[in-house]
């Protein structure tokens, strides 16, 4: 059975920095492709970052890029998202999501009970 | 950057089909696949690939892209499928979500 298991969502003060991370089972880890999607409560999803298999290819959503940076380790089969410079507009839901793929740009087939990240002063 | 726009809501009478609409520049040239969300839960994708559905995802969902518009149907739609439903696609380097509809069904 495939599990994805968040942890490291916190109450945080604007400009500081927080790391989300991400443990995952069930699945060979290091074929796939992991993502990290936000969503503020009551409202629409919204894709953060994703990455490659291997790590070789990521991407960031217009918002956060600059600011949070996603990485991996197979050997640990986690996900990671170090989040810096927070903002009040980052506050949301964080979910961790298994991509169907090892290349990120693909869907997701399973996603995590996520974390939450609230920044406020 | 690339948008996907749907309709904030749609609704429906318990048996009857429900179209949600996901509309993109030139979105069926590309793949396009849907998530439910119901309140409290983590998205369950229902579609994948246009019109694909994961093993476990009822008959009555489908889907197609074309043109500029991927289109989610279910057909005798029932009230546990009362959610919200988001498309997905994505570009070059980046993922896109829909803004989501809410499909009531009353």
């Amino acid at each position: 059975e495939v599990q994805l298991v968040e942890s490291g969502g916190a109450l945080v003060q604007p400009g500081r920095s927080l790391r989300l991370s991400c443990a995952a089972s069930g699945f060979t880890f290091d074929d796939y492709a992991m993502h990290w999607v936000r969503q503020v409560p009551g409202k629409g999803l919204e894709w953060v970052s994703g990455i490659s298999w291997n790590s070789g290819s990521i991407g960031y959503a217009d918002s956060v890029k600059g600011r949070f940076t996603i990485s991996r380790d197979n050997a640990k089969n986690s996900v990671y998202l170090e989040m810096n410079s927070l903002r009040a507009e980052d506050t949301a839901l964080y979910y961790c999501a298994k991509c169907w793929t090892g290349s990120y740009l693909n869907n997701f087939d399973y996603w995590g009970q996520g974390t939450l990240v609230t920044v406020s002063s | 950057s690339y948008e996907l726009t749907q309709p904030p809501s749609v609704s429906v009478s318990p048996g009857q089909t429900a179209s949600i609409t996901c509309s993109g520049d030139k979105l069926g040239d590309k793949y396009s696949c849907w998530y439910q969300q119901k309140p409290g839960q983590s998205p369950v994708l229902v579609i994948y690939r246009d019109s694909k559905r994961p093993s476990g995802i009822p008959e009555r969902f489908s889907a197609s892209n074309s043109g500029n518009t991927a289109t989610l149907t279910i057909s005798g739609t029932q009230a546990m499928d009362e959610a919200d439903y988001y498309c997905q696609a994505w570009d070059s380097t980046t993922v896109v979500f829909g803004g989501g509809t809410k499909l009531t069904v009353l």
